[in-house]
């Protein structure tokens, strides 16, 4: 089975201050590895995901996420926030191949401070 | 157009009653599932269908019930509420499992007095 850690449960953080989110994983075999995002009252949105090759991978609003293997990670970094960035942030396992489930951390808040 | 959406968007209601929540996708995606949202915001799968065929089931008590009339549906009964199941439901979809994106929607927000 797979598990997903979130340490940070809320992450407060000045505008344009950069940010990480940690997240860790377990799991006996390989790997997807997916953050999502969920905005106040809304569902969650695949922010950026890792399925193979580069470790390093990167969402089309500056956020980006390493993959770790040794040190079973896939923390999410940003070098400047915005207000527009608060919300709630889900890291997400899944086993490779096939019709296999996702489990989701339990959450970090992002707070976005002016 | 709402890509993935579900009716109705908040439900109230008593203990013991029935109700139901569906979901409507038009992505032409195969793949579609319900998840619970508890109070603390922890996402867990409840159900998943592939091609209406039932392919996760997780360990939730037999008083839920998904249906999928079709790929595009997936709708969710659930008898005799309980204080509990007081919740944010979301369903989501995708083409494939596994490494493919989820699409979620909106979220139907539960609760049960």
């Amino acid at each position: 089975a797979q598990s997903v850690t979130q340490l940070d449960s809320q992450v407060p953080v000045f505008e344009e201050a950069p940010v990480e989110l940690r997240c860790n994983y377990s799991s006996s075999v390989s790997v997807y590895l997916f953050w999502y995002v969920q905005y106040p009252n809304q569902g969650l949105q695949l922010l950026l995901k890792y399925l193979s090759g580069s470790t390093l991978v990167e969402s089309i609003n500056g956020f980006e996420a390493e993959f770790n293997k040794s040190q079973t990670s896939f923390h999410l970094r940003k070098p400047s926030v915005h207000i527009s960035d608060t919300a709630e942030y889900f890291c997400a396992v899944s086993p490779s191949g096939g019709y296999q489930k996702v489990t989701f951390g339990t959450g970090t808040k992002l707070q976005v401070i002016p | 157009d709402t890509a993935v959406s579900q009716t109705p968007k908040y439900l109230v209601t008593q203990m013991g009653n029935d109700k139901s929540i569906k979901c409507e996708q038009n992505l032409g995606h195969d793949t579609m599932y319900w998840y619970k949202q508890d109070s603390k915001k922890f996402l867990k799968i409840m159900f998943s269908y592939n091609n209406k065929e039932l392919i996760i089931n997780e360990t939730v008590p037999n008083r839920f019930s998904p249906k999928s009339p079709d790929k595009a549906h997936l709708n969710l009964h659930i008898n005799s509420l309980e204080l509990g199941d007081s919740a944010v439901y979301f369903c989501a979809s995708s083409q494939g499992g596994g490494a493919n994106t989820q699409y979620f929607g909106p979220g139907t927000r539960l609760t049960v007095l």
